[in-house]
């Protein structure tokens, strides 16, 4: 099946610092990718969708300038989490849409740990 | 944003049972998306059943869903202590522009 790759899979930072995390599809091109949160045994939350070229559409409650995306080709988008602080601390997964498929191809994650 | 739920909340079985989890969503769909999770990682796509299926088998999995009720199911047959996981559905909302919206999700332990 198609992979998606996170970089780094695990990231510990101070709190005031700024955190990238990289989405890569390997094996497809994705137009749409998508990054979701998940705390400790909850379900994923989407955060944003992440679109080529263009503006990240971010869902409601969720702070555009503290969680900045960019999706510059056709297999990577990357979110920046700005100024982190403990609160942000979660496994951001991202996925990426297949537009061959209606499949979305998640990546294995990345734990943020902000101290 | 609508939310599924699913339920059992968790569910422990022994190994070789069948295991049985609902998931339940409100709007109008376009498919249902059945994913697995291990603990600390990515999802793993079980199966997919668009909105004018009913029912959809792969190896040992079976999934129904009744879009009168608004509600689906997923049935792992003869399960093994490697099925243990979180096992989450999602739904792609007709208006949703291919975003999916998870449940809560079902934790399944499976006894060796």
């Amino acid at each position: 099946g198609a992979v998606v790759s996170q970089h780094p899979s695990w990231v510990i930072c101070k709190s005031g610092t700024s955190v990238k995390i990289e989405c890569r599809s390997l094996d497809f091109q994705a137009t749409t990718m998508f990054w979701y949160r998940q705390f400790p045994k909850q379900s994923l939350m989407l955060m944003a969708t992440s679109n080529e070229g263009s503006k990240a559409t971010y869902e409601q409650g969720v702070e555009k300038d503290k969680f900045l995306i960019n999706h510059a080709s056709l297999t990577l988008s990357t979110l920046t989490v700005t100024s982190a602080h403990p609160e942000d601390s979660s496994f951001y997964i991202c996925s990426a849409r297949d537009t061959r498929a209606d499949t979305q191809y998640f990546g294995p994650g990345t734990r943020l740990t902000v101290l | 944003s609508q939310q599924g739920e699913e339920d059992p909340q968790a569910l422990s079985i022994q190994e070789g049972e069948n295991a049985t989890m609902n998931c339940s969503y409100k709007t109008s769909i376009n498919n249902l998306q059945w994913y697995r999770q291990n603990s600390g990682r990515g999802l793993v796509h079980l199966i997919l059943i668009r909105s004018n299926e009913r029912e959809k088998h792969s190896g040992r999995l079976r999934v129904t869903l009744d879009t009168s009720k608004k509600s689906s199911s997923l049935l792992i047959t003869a399960s093994r202590a490697a099925d243990t996981a979180s096992y989450f559905c999602a739904t792609e909302g007709k208006a949703a522009g291919n975003k999916l919206t998870f449940g809560g999700g079902t934790r399944v332990l499976v006894k060796p």
